[in-house]
């Protein structure tokens, strides 16, 4: 069955300084992997995905993530936090079967101080 | 221009009551999905609805059904409503089939209900 784990319930970083919200998984087959972030009392917004190809990848507001395949992660960073950042971030894969649906981490709340 | 859309945004009722929240996508997707956030903000399945196939997840209640009149709307209903079915639920839609795509889910806004 597939599954991530999202093994901090709270990161807290100072404005300006990089960030590390870390995710990893387990999968049969290929990962197909996922970040989204949710603001308080807001929908979830999708940041960037893992389909294949590059390890790095690329996402929205400046973040980005990187593929690790023997270490089986998936960690979301940003070079430097901003106080906006802060929010609920959520890490998920893909699931197998028929359904295709998003099967999600249990979340990290993000907490940048000026 | 909303892409994912759902009403209402709150909902507060009753234990014992029906109540229909609706969903509605813009964006031509192919497959819908119906996501519930507890309130230890923990997200799981609840539908999936593509080509007219609907996949439930089998922890779902059968008080829960969900109505596609056509592609781009899903909507949720549930009957008899209980205290602990109080908690956030997301529509999201995804373009391709179900099984295959590996295409980003965009969610709408969450709808909060309350069962008092």
């Amino acid at each position: 069955a597939q599954s991530v784990a999202q093994p901090e319930d709270q990161v807290n970083v100072a404005e300006g300084n990089p960030l590390t919200v870390k995710c990893t998984y387990s999968v049969s087959g290929n990962p197909y992997l996922f970040w989204y972030v949710q603001y308080p009392n807001r929908g979830l917004q999708f940041l960037l995905k893992y389909i294949t190809g590059d390890n790095l990848v690329k996402g929205s507001y400046g973040f980005e993530a990187e593929f690790n395949k023997s270490q089986t992660s998936f960690h979301l960073k940003k070079p430097s936090a901003l106080v906006s950042d802060s929010a609920l971030y959520f890490c998920a894969v893909r699931g197998g079967g028929s359904q295709g649906n998003l099967i999600f981490g249990k979340g990290t709340k993000l907490s940048v101080k000026p | 221009d909303t892409a994912v859309s759902q009403t209402p945004k709150y909902l507060v009722t009753q234990m014992g009551n029906d109540k229909s929240i609706k969903c509605e996508q813009n964006l031509g997707h192919d497959t819908m999905y119906w996501y519930k956030q507890d309130s230890k903000k923990f997200l799981k399945i609840m539908f999936s609805y593509n080509n007219k196939e609907l996949i439930i997840n089998e922890t779902v209640p059968n008080r829960f059904s969900p109505k596609s009149p056509d592609k781009a709307h899903l909507n949720l209903h549930i009957n008899s409503l209980e205290l602990g079915d109080s908690a956030v639920y997301f529509c999201a839609s995804r373009h391709g089939l179900a099984g295959l795509s590996t295409d980003t889910q965009y969610f709408g806004p969450g709808t909060r209900l309350t069962v008092l």
